[in-house]
């Protein structure tokens, strides 16, 4: 079965630190790999898009890596603000095109405290 | 430049009333995909369409279940006789071509 998962779970850091969360993935065929960002109440939003020949892709304080080998992304959080509280979802799509379905993870839920 | 637009945002019925969420995508775009999260679950896929046509319904529950996007108006994702497991939010989000999905902020649906 297709799946996307996240570790951790949830996590809590202080203003200011680093954090890096973690994905893997045995989604087959494989098209993409996405990072988005979901605040309490709102629709997710994407932070970064990454096909299988890249490796990594950076927004902002934000920073994806991908391994295609190893079926692994991480998505690297540099000097917090509490606005980063948010949960972080990884995403695969599984074929291009329109007909290509995005298989969820279940997200990271991250809580920056002052 | 609107995003996608969903709504209500909350909607609460009770069982054996029928649900109906609406989902206007964004200028443009003529794709529309809903997506189901329950609580503590990641976002599943239900249905995928374009205008006037359903695309794919692989992720639908096979009964009272019914998604539509018309010529005109709103696409509207349809629960008939609702009961507690339909309680969840309902995503819907749009794209242009074979562009990135943006989404909406949900229609938090409970069920009493």
């Amino acid at each position: 079965k297709n799946q996307v998962e996240q570790s951790p779970q949830s996590l809590i850091i202080l203003e200011g630190k680093n954090c890096t969360l973690q994905c893997n993935y045995t989604v087959s065929p494989f098209s993409n790999l996405r990072w988005y960002k979901q605040d309490t109440g709102r629709g997710p939003v994407s932070l970064t898009i990454m096909t299988f020949s890249e490796n990594t892709k950076s927004n902002g304080r934000y920073t994806a890596t991908l391994d295609a080998d190893t079926k692994q992304s991480s998505l690297h959080i540099t000097a917090s603000q509490l606005s980063d509280s948010a949960s972080y979802i990884c995403v695969v799509k599984d074929r291009p095109g329109n007909t290509g379905k995005l298989i969820f993870g279940q997200g990271t839920t991250l809580q920056v405290k002052p | 430049n609107a995003g996608v637009m969903q709504n209500p945002r909350h909607l609460v019925r009770r069982r054996g009333q029928e649900a109906r969420l609406r989902c206007s995508p964004m200028k443009g775009h003529s794709h529309v995909y809903w997506y189901r999260q329950l609580p503590e679950e990641g976002l599943k896929f239900m249905v995928y369409l374009q205008k006037e046509n359903i695309i794919d319904e692989s992720g639908m529950p096979k009964e009272r279940f019914s998604a539509e996007f018309p010529k005109e108006g709103p696409s509207i994702l349809r629960i008939q006789q609702v009961v507690r497991g339909d309680s969840a939010a309902y995503f819907c989000a749009s794209s242009s071509g074979d562009q990135p999905q943006h989404f909406g902020d949900g229609t938090r649906l409970s069920i009493l």
